[in-house]
């Protein structure tokens, strides 16, 4: 089946600095999401991003689907955007699966 | 708008008891999905419904565990008997279609999940 990895596993960063989370994918895909599991257990909503660049205030996201990745950038990280950051692909034939996730710490 | 709405949030039982879920999608979704979350296994894919009529079952861990869609805004997932091993947290989610040909793929949308301790 397809495999989702997601890197680093995990990140430590300084209130203010920026990080990119890298999401890789092993086959196409119909579509793409990134998460945010914050410290209370919710799932958030980030980006719904089959292909292209968005950006939501101070996070942005790239998906280049040809090359099977997408990319997660925090700029002017806050102790806010600690948590869990999930991608997940629609498969081509199913349903949504989850990677691992990039555990986040931004000390204040 | 409401969102995924979950109940209980929080469900401590005994083992042998039986436990029932419950989740009202977005109105309007016609995909509704149940995962479970656990520190070893991550999120994993349960059973999904479409237009009230399971789709996938193949993430069922076992015949304890059962999934109704009796309407298109509710659903349960029922375990019985229960086990320690089964204590995780539950989330279900809800979608739209949201791509041509009828290929999944629409933006999928959390309720806040409900937490299950089995003693």
């Amino acid at each position: 089946g397809i495999q989702v990895e997601q890197s680093p596993p995990d990140l430590i960063l300084q209130e203010g600095a920026n990080s990119t989370l890298r999401c890789n994918f092993s086959d196409s895909v119909n579509n793409l999401q990134w998460f945010h599991q914050n410290p209370w257990g919710q799932l958030i909503n980030l980006f719904y991003i089959p292909s292209g660049t968005k950006q939501n205030g101070r996070l942005s996201a790239t998906t280049v689907a040809t090359e099977r990745y997408s990319l997660l950038y925090i700029s002017s990280s806050q102790t806010t955007d600690s948590g869990v950051y999930f991608c997940a692909v629609w498969r081509s034939q199913g349903n949504l699966i989850f990677g691992k996730g990039t555990k986040l710490s931004v000390k204040p | 708008d409401a969102g995924v709405i979950q109940s209980p949030r929080h469900e401590v039982t005994e083992m042998g008891q039986e436990v029932t879920l419950r989740c009202k999608p977005i109105s309007g979704h016609d995909y509704l999905f149940w995962y479970r979350q656990t520190m070893m296994r991550g999120l994993e894919l349960l059973i999904y419904f479409n237009n009230n009529v399971p789709i996938d079952d193949s993430g069922m861990p076992e015949d304890r565990f059962s999934a109704k869609m009796p309407n298109a805004s509710f659903s349960t997932l029922k375990i019985q008997p229960s086990e320690p091993r089964d204590s995780a947290v539950y989330f279900c989610a809800s979608s739209e279609l949201g791509l041509a040909g009828g290929r999944l793929g629409g933006e999928l949308f959390f309720g806040e999940g409900s937490r299950l301790t089995v003693l």
